[in-house]
């Protein structure tokens, strides 16, 4: 079955210092891929997907994420990080023959010290 | 940008009513997605519709049902509320066509049933 995991629930990084979500699916085929973010009493926002194609793909908010099909695994990047960026983030796949539906990490806080 | 308003951030209940969540979208999309948002458990799927008139069952229909007399909006009903369905509720749509398979996530409804 198809799953999405990320291993870490909750990541503290002081401003400024650099970021790396990790998410790993398990699919036997190339997925699609994304990444959501949740601030605090709102809804999800799309940062980036991945279909196909380059495997770095850009999102909105300086991240990025890269593809490793080795090994399974789809991270958030972002080189630099803004007190702003505190939130919770969502990887998700799509899951595999059933339309539109996609199937959710568990979710990983960020918390950005000063 | 597509834009998938629900129609109350907040809203309070009494045990036993019947209460309605709406949503809609603006990008006529196909397909649309009720969830429930709890700590700890993640986004499960309540519901989902690819048509007009058209509805599946999520991950936890029990207690719910849904509308969809019209393309752009996707109805939510407790039918008889309970306090175990105090919750965030997140609608969301996305489009059959493949390069526009990510879901887009309204702001949320906080539901709370007294």
């Amino acid at each position: 079955a198809q799953s999405v995991t990320q291993p870490d629930i909750h990541i503290t990084v002081s401003e400024g210092a650099s970021l790396e979500l990790r998410c790993n699916y398990s699919y036997g085929a190339t997925p699609y891929l994304f990444w959501y973010v949740q601030s605090p009493g709102q809804g999800l926002q799309l940062l980036l997907k991945y279909f196909s194609g380059d495997t770095l793909v850009q999102g909105i908010k300086g991240f990025e994420a890269e593809f490793k099909r080795s090994q399974s695994s789809f991270n958030l990047r972002k080189p630099s990080v803004h007190w702003s960026d505190a939130a919770e983030y969502f990887c998700a796949s799509l899951l595999y023959n059933q339309g539109g539906k996609l199937i959710f990490g568990q979710g990983t806080e960020l918390s950005v010290k000063p | 940008d597509v834009k998938v308003t629900q129609s109350s951030r907040y809203l309070v209940k009494r045990t036993g009513e019947k209460v309605f969540l709406e949503c809609v979208q603006d990008m006529d999309h196909e397909n649309m997605f009720w969830y429930r948002q709890d700590p700890g458990l993640g986004l499960r799927l309540i519901y989902f519709s690819y048509d007009v008139k058209m509805k599946e069952k999520g991950d936890i229909p029990e207690g719910y049902s849904v509308s969809r007399e019209k393309k752009e909006r996707f109805s939510l009903i407790l039918e008889s509320a309970s306090t175990n369905q105090t919750s965030m509720y997140l609608c969301a749509s996305s489009s059959r066509d493949r390069e526009n398979r990510p879901q887009h996530f309204g702001d949320g409804t906080r539901l709370s049933i007294l």
